[in-house]
């Protein structure tokens, strides 16, 4: 079955970590994406990468990071500079990046709580 | 930039009522549109989309929506809902030329009583 894997679904960390959350993509789309959710505010866009080695900060980038070493990962670090980490995080992806007009196929969902 | 307005947060309906969940947009040039749907412990799926033509578009599961340009609305609609209809909804917009990311709305939490 093509998709997204997010991993872990359920994380707990402790102030002033770093965390790294998981996103593969068997579905071989170029664009992947990294959404942030949290009750009331919808989802907001927090970096995206149109192809292998690239990436761009999306809305709410600061406090996190991330790598796009190759076509079918695009993990999230969410580092300790991050004020408010505890949120429920999306990763997507599309088939193309550039001139996208395509859908997003989300994953489950990767749930951080900070204590 | 686009931004996207959602005006319910929350909406409780009874079965076979009639859904129209309102979205404004923010953005002057041509735009995609958007709705997708999450449901309770599953993951964000896409529910319809308007690209052109027909301002009209139907989706999944009986649902549809109208684009109309001049109000810069694209409302969701469904005629009589079902218990299962629960979940969240969320209208989103990207510009219609060049690349863009989407950006969506803070979302509507229907809950439909059996």
């Amino acid at each position: 079955d093509g998709g997204i894997t997010q991993s872990p679904k359920y994380l707990f960390r402790k102030e002033g970590q770093n965390v790294t959350l998981s996103c593969e993509q068997n579905l071989n789309h170029d664009a992947m994406y990294w959404y942030r959710q949290d009750p009331g505010q919808g989802l907001r866009l927090i970096y995206y990468s149109q192809i292998v080695n690239d990436f761009q900060k999306g809305d709410i980038a600061e406090g996190y990071s991330v790598s796009r070493e190759k076509k079918e990962s695009f993990p999230l670090t969410v580092t300790s500079a991050q004020k408010n980490p505890t949120a429920f995080y999306l990763c997507a992806s599309s088939i193309r990046g550039g001139g996208h007009t395509g859908e997003l196929f989300f994953g489950e969902g990767s749930r951080l709580t900070v204590l | 930039a686009q931004s996207v307005s959602q005006h319910n947060h929350h909406v409780i309906l009874s079965e076979a009522a009639s859904l129209e969940l309102g979205c404004n947009y923010s953005y002057g040039g041509t735009v995609n549109l958007f709705w997708y749907v999450q449901y309770p412990g599953q993951h964000l799926q896409l529910l319809l989309k308007y690209f052109s033509g027909d301002p009209l578009v139907k989706g999944i599961k009986g649902f549809e929506a109208e684009f109309i340009k001049s109000k810069f609305s694209f409302n969701l609609r469904k005629p009589s809902v079902q218990w299962s209809d629960t979940a969240e909804y969320f209208c989103a917009v990207n510009a219609g030329s060049g690349y863009s990311t989407l950006t969506f709305g803070k979302g509507t939490m229907l809950l439909v009583s059996p």
